[in-house]
This record gives structure tokens, sequence and C-alpha cells, in this order.
């Protein structure tokens, strides 16, 4: 069963560049032909998809963050890494990571997401 | 950028009633709509896929419906664990995946 965990640090400076990892377990992150997916959730709010990440290096990334967002990956670890650059107060959410894909019976769905990380909050302010 | 409304904001009902969400996409997304369940404090949980699928381990009382641009989750019976937020999201036309604001279905 794969599992995700995010970590990094938990408040951010506004100005400044948020970083997070993903670390995948029970299975490696360059088998299936899956994407990784970075999300994020204001408090109380709904769920913003920001990009993601094929294990190539190819990546897609949300419009409306894309001049701001790189996501990046590292096999050897199994992990897969957000920068999100020049932070705001608006930037404050839970940030997940999670595997795009949801396969089930032979047949896989991309862009669906069945394996989420449990989140971490970062929190801009300074 | 296809934009997702869910209605109602709030839905309030009492165990073993009947739950109807509903989802319009603001064009069509064919069938490539999925459901998640999410409960304070967790991550986001597949419910139904392509629609109408239900994924892995999600129990019968749940069912998806739709398609085009007007989509609907339904929930048989409400059992006590079933009072959460649901968001459905789009597959069809990405980047960028998106997902509607959210029905919180909460007790009577």
């Amino acid at each position: 069963q794969v599992q995700l965990q995010e970590s990094g640090p938990g408040l951010v400076k506004p100005s400044q560049t948020l970083s997070l990892t993903c670390t995948v377990s029970g299975g490696s992150i360059s088998s299936g032909s899956y994407y990784w997916s970075w999300i994020r959730q204001p408090a109380g709010k709904g769920l913003e998809w920001i990009g993601h990440i094929y294990t190539s290096g190819s990546t897609n990334y949300n419009p409306s963050l894309k001049s701001r967002v790189t996501i990046s990956v590292d096999t050897s670890k199994n992990q897969f890494s957000l920068k999100l650059s020049s932070v705001t107060a608006a930037d404050t959410a839970v940030y997940y990571c999670a595997r795009d894909g949801y396969c089930s019976g032979g047949s896989c769905y991309s862009q669906y997401f069945q394996h989420w990380g449990q989140g971490t909050l970062v929190t801009v302010s300074s | 950028e296809i934009v997702l409304t869910q209605s109602p904001a709030t839905l309030s009902l009492s165990p073993g009633e009947r739950a109807t969400l509903s989802c319009r996409a603001s064009q069509s997304v064919s069938s490539y709509l999925a459901w998640y369940q999410q409960k304070p404090g967790q991550a986001p949980r597949l419910l139904i896929y392509d629609a109408s699928n239900r994924a892995t381990g999600i129990p019968a009382r749940f069912s998806g419906s739709g398609s085009g641009t007007d989509f609907t989750l339904t929930i048989s019976s409400l059992e006590p664990e079933d009072f959460a937020v649901y968001y459905c999201q789009q597959r069809s036309n990405w980047p960028p995946l998106t997902f509607g604001q959210g029905t919180r279905l909460e007790i009577k």
C-alpha cells in the first residue's frame, strides 16, 4: 500500500520560498504510469490543485500559480518536492501530496487521487 | 478553466435519510468526474470515479450519476460516519485539475 508523507517548515516569512518534500513509501515512485501531485487547502476552504510531475521530470502546473511554482522529483530518494516562491499570507494552507491516478481491476484512471499524504500546515507570517 | 459549482453549500439531514448532492460544470466534462469525502483533520477520500464508479472499499450506499455538466452524488441512507464535506473534481480539461467548493453534510 502506497503511503505519502509531507515534510518541511511550518512557518515561512512573506516574500520567501515555501519548500516541501513528499516521501513515498510502500512502492517505487518510478513504478507504474503515475503523476505525483501537490494540492493545497486554506483553512475552511476548498481544494486547489497546484501541479504535478511524472517521474521523467515532465510537469504541469496550475496556470494561476505557474510563475511561482517548481515541482521536482528525486527517484533515488523516492521523493518529490514543491517550491513556491514569493509567498504571501494567501499561501497559508494545508499542503497535501498525492498520487495522481486510481487503479482497480487492472485498469488505471489518471488524474484522480486515491493516495494522499496526511497534509502539512504551512503558515506565511513574519 | 472548468469551474465546478456544488449545491447546496450545506445540507442538514438525519441519519437514515437520503442525501442528494449536486455538482455542475461550467462546460462539459463528459464522465470525467470524481467525488471525495473529507472529514476534519483528514485528507480527502476518493468515493466515486468517472461519475458513477465506486472506488475500492466504498459502501454501496454511495452512488454517483450524471454526465456532461450535471452530476449527482447520492447517499441512500445516511450513517453517522457520512457527515462530512464532499467535493467533486474534474479531469476532463486540464491543467488545471479543478475541484468544486464543497458541500457540508451536517447532522440535523
